[in-house]
């Protein structure tokens, strides 16, 4: 079984910090994605990682990062976190050439 | 950004009876995934369709990914008071592609 985890399942945060969300997946998948969702819109991709050190912008990039030093591990950063950034956050993980994509538990991040 | 259109957006169900759902789109899709999303957790996927016409099973839950390929069905026979959850589709369009488009949801309650 893909296996996907995030390491938090809740955080809150104050307006300003920089925030750090992991992911990581144990089936040595090349593509990984960071989206948010929210009600209403669905889920939006805000990265997307084709392989180590690759990245793609999404559909919402602005105001996030992301860090894949490491096959295994997707980092999104918020570089200075805003209340409008208050979201799920899911990652997921897909082989190159597979279509089926896999996500984690997901992370509530409140920013206050 | 855009988003599939499903139906019914919601249903009420007595336990026992089946349940049909669908998931449609302006435009023509490679691939149909159908997932599966509880309160506060990850999306869980339950059948990818990779053919016009194919037919998928997994336990009680058949999808079908249709002719036209611009539509695509989930049918849940008997439901069970744990198939509660929202279910969305997720379209890829371009075989290369990582953009996935995600269904509206349709939020599923059992009447036990």
């Amino acid at each position: 079984d893909v296996k996907v985890t995030q390491s938090s399942r809740y955080l809150v945060k104050r307006t300003g910090e920089k925030v750090f969300l992991e992911c990581v997946q144990d089936m040595d998948h090349e593509n990984m994605f960071w989206y948010r969702q929210d009600p209403g819109l669905g889920l939006r991709l805000i990265y997307f990682s084709y392989d180590v050190k690759m990245k793609e912008k999404g559909d919402i990039p602005e105001g996030y990062s992301v860090s894949r030093e490491k096959k295994e591990r997707f980092s999104l950063i918020l570089e200075s976190a805003s209340t409008n950034q208050t979201s799920m956050y899911l990652c997921a993980s897909r082989a190159y050439g597979d279509y089926e994509q896999y996500f984690g538990p997901g992370t509530r991040l409140t920013v206050t | 950004g855009q988003q599939l259109n499903q139906s019914p957006q919601s249903m009420f169900i007595q336990e026992g009876e089946d349940v049909s759902m669908n998931c449609t789109s302006s435009s023509i899709f490679n691939t149909w995934l159908w997932y599966k999303q509880d309160p506060g957790e990850g999306p869980v996927l339950l059948i990818a369709l990779y053919k016009a016409g194919e037919l998928t099973s997994n336990g009680r839950l058949t999808a079908q990914f249709g002719i036209t390929r611009k539509d695509s069905f989930l049918n849940i026979s008997a439901s069970i008071p744990s198939d509660v959850g929202i279910y969305f589709c997720a379209g890829l369009a371009t075989s290369g592609t990582y953009k996935y488009i995600f269904g509206t949801g349709t939020r599923l309650k059992v009447l036990a």
